[in-house]
């Protein structure tokens, strides 16, 4: 089985420009997460998607940062424009259906360095 | 706000000595509390968890015990190896389904 695909793997920019990441979840798994990781610090959840359906973005700053799982399968994070406070690790992850008995699967993350 | 307090790292142990790093938690009701592995070069992974309270946890020779009454889920290995060097992540899943993980603690077993 195929676990969670992110890309790119490491991304630099310079402050004020716009980036994206995608993933792509294991597949027939409705919920996905994603996460930022600043060095030194535990991931911190930005957005959970059951399919295409946005169950929690409490944490997701909106002014800058949005999220779409259009079809319910693969998903885009954007970061537009970036700051130096952004530079973090982007971790995607997903699970069968967002049940504390289900397993969440993470992928490999995107570096991101904010110049 | 929910929250979940982790000590701090990094923590060096010999090879075959006993592990414990200490997780406590702030939320409402009943959440589920786990535990996540970060070894070298790779992603997070699930170690272990618990659904409810007095539920252990164990995968890999590591244990962790949901105490409501202390709101702790220590993670426990009684005698650690070299493989066992990571970063180890508690983390809470509370009633309402959010997730929330603790900072972190790093641990290095030298032989």
């Amino acid at each position: 089985e195929a676990g969670v695909a992110q890309s790119p793997r490491y991304k630099i920019i310079e402050k004020r420009q716009s980036v994206a990441f995608w993933c792509n979840p294991i597949s027939g798994h409705a919920t996905l997460y994603w996460y930022q990781q600043i060095l030194g610090q535990g991931p911190k959840l930005l957005i959970q998607f059951q399919n295409n359906g946005v169950v929690d973005d409490s944490q997701l700053p909106k002014d800058r940062f949005s999220a779409e799982r259009l079809k319910g399968v693969d998903s885009t994070l954007k970061i537009q424009p970036a700051k130096l406070e952004d530079s973090a690790v982007y971790l995607c992850a997903s699970s069968s259906s967002g049940r504390p008995t289900d397993t969440q699967y993470f992928g490999p993350g995107t570096r991101l360095t904010v110049l | 706000g929910d929250s979940v307090t982790q000590m701090e790292g990094p923590v060096t142990l010999s090879e075959e000595a006993f592990l414990t790093i200490n997780c406590t938690y702030t939320a409402t009701g009943y959440p589920s509390l786990f535990w996540y592995v970060q070894y070298p070069g790779e992603g997070l992974q699930l170690l272990l968890k618990a659904t409810k309270a007095d539920d252990k946890g164990s995968n890999k020779g590591f244990e962790a015990t949901y105490r409501k009454e202390t709101t702790s889920f220590h993670l426990e290995k009684g005698s650690v190896q070299v493989s066992d060097s990571a970063v180890y992540f508690c983390a809470l899943m509370n009633t309402g389904n959010q997730f929330y993980f603790g900072t972190g603690t790093s641990l290095t077993v030298i032989p």
